[in-house]
């Protein structure tokens, strides 16, 4: 059973501080990691994606993946009260008729207050 | 825009009376996915295309069916709903083993 954990939260942050959300995974064979954002009510929205070992920056947003400790993490700066949601961990796994498979977390909810 | 929609947003259906689910894409991918999401639960992988082939998930009740008429199309068969498969129902596509899966907004079915 190939199994992604994340804490559910809720993460609390006040406005403009550093909001750290943090993933583990069970298959060592994975090689794709994604950070989903989702809204209450929508479907998720990809917001980065990371594939080798390090940082990978995109604005505000920063993954971070450690493949030997099979951990992967979201660092989102300046947080604003418009990043309050649910953060859903996936990692990826080719299937073998083709495309791939995400295993989601349950997702972190993260509130950003004023 | 390039992107994945789908129809109807909200849709009501009986105890047992067939419903069926849309999604169309316009991003040109090979693979279309549908997974299920009951509140505050992951989503779940139902089946996918690759292609013009179709790939069951081993846990997928056989009350789910799907068709793939043609690249652009996909459909979601509930052929007889009950109360428990009321969820949000997400497609997704990909470009074959390019990793991205970009969603479509979902449709909220509701079982009654």
């Amino acid at each position: 059973q190939k199994e992604v954990e994340q804490n559910s939260g809720p993460l609390s942050v006040p406005e403009g501080a550093i909001a750290s959300l943090n993933c583990t995974y069970s298959d060592r064979g994975s090689q794709s990691f994604f950070w989903y954002r989702q809204y209450s009510g929508k479907s998720p929205e990809l917001i980065m994606s990371i594939y080798s070992n390090g940082d990978k920056e995109d604005g505000r947003f920063t993954a971070q993946l450690n493949k030997a400790s099979q951990y992967v993490s979201l660092l989102i700066r300046d947080s604003q009260p418009s990043d309050s949601a649910t953060y859903l961990c996936a990692v990826s796994h080719i299937l073998t008729g083709g495309g791939n498979k995400l295993t989601f977390g349950t997702g972190t909810q993260l509130k950003v207050e004023l | 825009d390039a992107m994945v929609i789908q129809n109807p947003r909200y849709q009501v259906t009986q105890f047992g009376k067939p419903v069926t689910l849309s999604c169309s894409q316009t991003l040109n991918h090979n693979v279309m996915y549908w997974y299920q999401q009951k509140s505050s639960q992951a989503p779940k992988l139902l089946f996918h295309y690759y292609d013009k082939d179709f790939n069951n998930e081993a846990d997928t009740p056989d009350n789910f069916q799907s068709r793939r008429p043609n690249t652009s199309f996909c459909f979601l068969d509930i052929r007889s709903p009950g109360l428990g498969d009321a969820a949000m129902y997400l497609c997704a596509t990909s470009l074959g083993l390019v990793n991205e899966q970009f969603f479509g907004p979902g449709t909220r079915l509701t079982v009654l």
